[in-house]
């Protein structure tokens, strides 16, 4: 099973909503991401974490708040956020977090910011 | 400056034909050279991981090289089939941070029946 489930698939939220983004793997990997992604353009890192422990924070406004209950799941929570961060949201996991790991990337959740 | 370089930025190809993407990287040290394809509103799927000693490396109908000697690196895709259109990004590991992930801008490929 080489699967990363993300919910919900897409989230409409007005700027004074609270939500939050899910990501759960079952592949024992104990390294896992976030990225955002806009249209045409590749994936931008935004939070990673290993060992269940956040290892880089790519400078990310603080509406955007990670959390990684257990090594399985990783949360994305998100509040009063602003038109402009309406994009892809993009999970990945891997083994470990050096060479040769292969990052295994969710569907993605599809966020629009109204 | 982006250090994974793409061409083209899109191509069109009828189906049963082939084609090649390219990728130029900048990348220092260098670790490993993937190529993801990723279909529209959806996650991008591995589809080759070459280190530095590796020349070529195949996945069904996607061959892809590597030249680390001029730091270049090619995605072939033979008898294109309509489940090929997609884009397909070039993703380099190294630098200073292992972890990171450098993106290529991505070639979007539509095949015509």
């Amino acid at each position: 099973d080489t699967e990363v489930t993300q919910t919900p698939k897409h989230l409409v939220m007005g700027m004074t909503n609270k939500k939050s983004l899910k990501c759960e793997q079952h592949m024992g990997h104990r390294a896992m991401y976030w990225y955002k992604q806009k249209a045409k353009k590749p994936p931008e890192l935004m939070f990673v974490y290993s060992y269940e422990k956040l290892s880089i924070n790519e400078s990310v406004p603080s509406r955007f708040s990670p959390e990684c209950p257990n090594s399985s799941l990783l949360n994305l929570h998100l509040h009063a956020l602003q038109p402009e961060d309406s994009a892809l949201y993009l999970c990945a996991s891997s083994q470990g977090t050096g060479g040769i790991n292969i990052q295994y990337f969710g569907a993605g959740t599809r966020l629009s910011v109204l | 400056k982006n250090q994974v370089e793409q061409s083209p930025q899109s191509l069109i190809i009828l189906e049963g034909k082939n084609c090649t993407l390219q990728c130029n990287y900048t990348v220092s040290p260098f670790s490993n050279l993937r190529w993801y394809k990723q279909d529209t509103g959806r996650g991008p799927v591995s589809l080759t991981i070459m280190t530095f000693s590796e020349n070529t490396k195949s996945n069904g109908r996607y061959t892809a090289t590597l030249d680390a000697d001029t730091k270049q690196s090619s995605l072939h895709i033979t008898a294109s089939q309509l489940s090929d259109s997609a884009s397909y990004i070039c993703v380099v590991s190294g630098g200073s941070n292992d972890y990171k992930l450098s993106f290529g801008a991505g070639t979007t490929v539509t095949v015509r029946a």
